[in-house]
């Protein structure tokens, strides 16, 4: 299993620019997190979905931020415009949902870095 | 709600010794609690898991993590550290109606040659 996937590993853009980070799921699992870390805050959930349905949105930090997940194996975090705050490393993380004991599974992390 | 704290941001150890990285937790209900380790550069990884049972949990590279109810603590143990446990470790909550994971601070652990 090639585990959970993000694109890009480094993403460098100017304030204002659109970022879109990209996500492949562990196969079989139905529920996706998205992350963000960073040293100040540590690490937030911002989103998470179960069945490609968004489930709980409350860390999204503002309207800048928009989730989707179109089929079971992708999803997308859009940042429209970003801000300098906005650089972090953005973690996707997946499980399995049939039982409520069992684990995320992390990807390796986008860094963003909004200049 | 639920929380997690990791009393120490920093935990230096010599190689050989014992070490301990500290969690305590509130949460209603019984909860799931988890260790992950994160090394430079890389997603966490998953180190070991309570959800019922013996208190004692034993998980991944030797780490084994005791939970004690009263006190509301997770504590990650390993009986002799090495220089390649020298990471990022986080403790996590997750009620047992839901998915939503709640992470600790995280504890950087620097095992000393």
């Amino acid at each position: 299993d090639a585990g959970v996937i993000q694109s890009p590993r480094h993403e460098v853009t100017e304030m204002g620019q659109e970022v879109t980070l990209r996500c492949k799921p562990i196969s079989g699992h139905d529920y996706l997190f998205w992350y963000r870390q960073t040293m100040m805050r540590g690490l937030e959930l911002l989103i998470y979905f179960n069945n490609n349905v968004p489930i709980d949105d409350s860390g999204m930090p503002e309207d800048r931020f928009s989730a989707k997940m179109p089929n079971a194996s992708f999803s997308t975090l859009k940042i429209q415009p970003s801000e300098p705050r906005d650089s972090a490393v953005y973690f996707c993380a997946s499980t399995a949902g049939t039982g409520f004991y069992n684990e995320q599974f992390f990807g390796p992390g986008t860094r963003l870095t909004v200049l | 709600a639920q929380s997690v704290a990791q009393p120490e941001d920093q935990v230096n150890v010599a190689e050989g010794n014992p070490l301990t990285v500290k969690c305590t937790y509130s949460v209603s209900g019984n909860p799931y609690l988890f260790w992950y380790v994160q090394y430079p550069n890389r997603g966490l990884q998953f180190l070991l898991k309570y959800i019922t049972g013996d208190n004692l949990v034993k998980g991944s590279y030797g780490f084994e993590a005791e939970f004690n109810k009263s006190q509301t603590s997770f504590h990650l143990k390993k009986p002799s550290a090495l220089v390649s446990d020298s990471a990022l470790y986080f403790c996590a909550v997750r009620p047992p109606w839901g998915q939503n994971f709640v992470f600790g601070p995280g504890t950087r652990l620097s095992v000393l040659p």
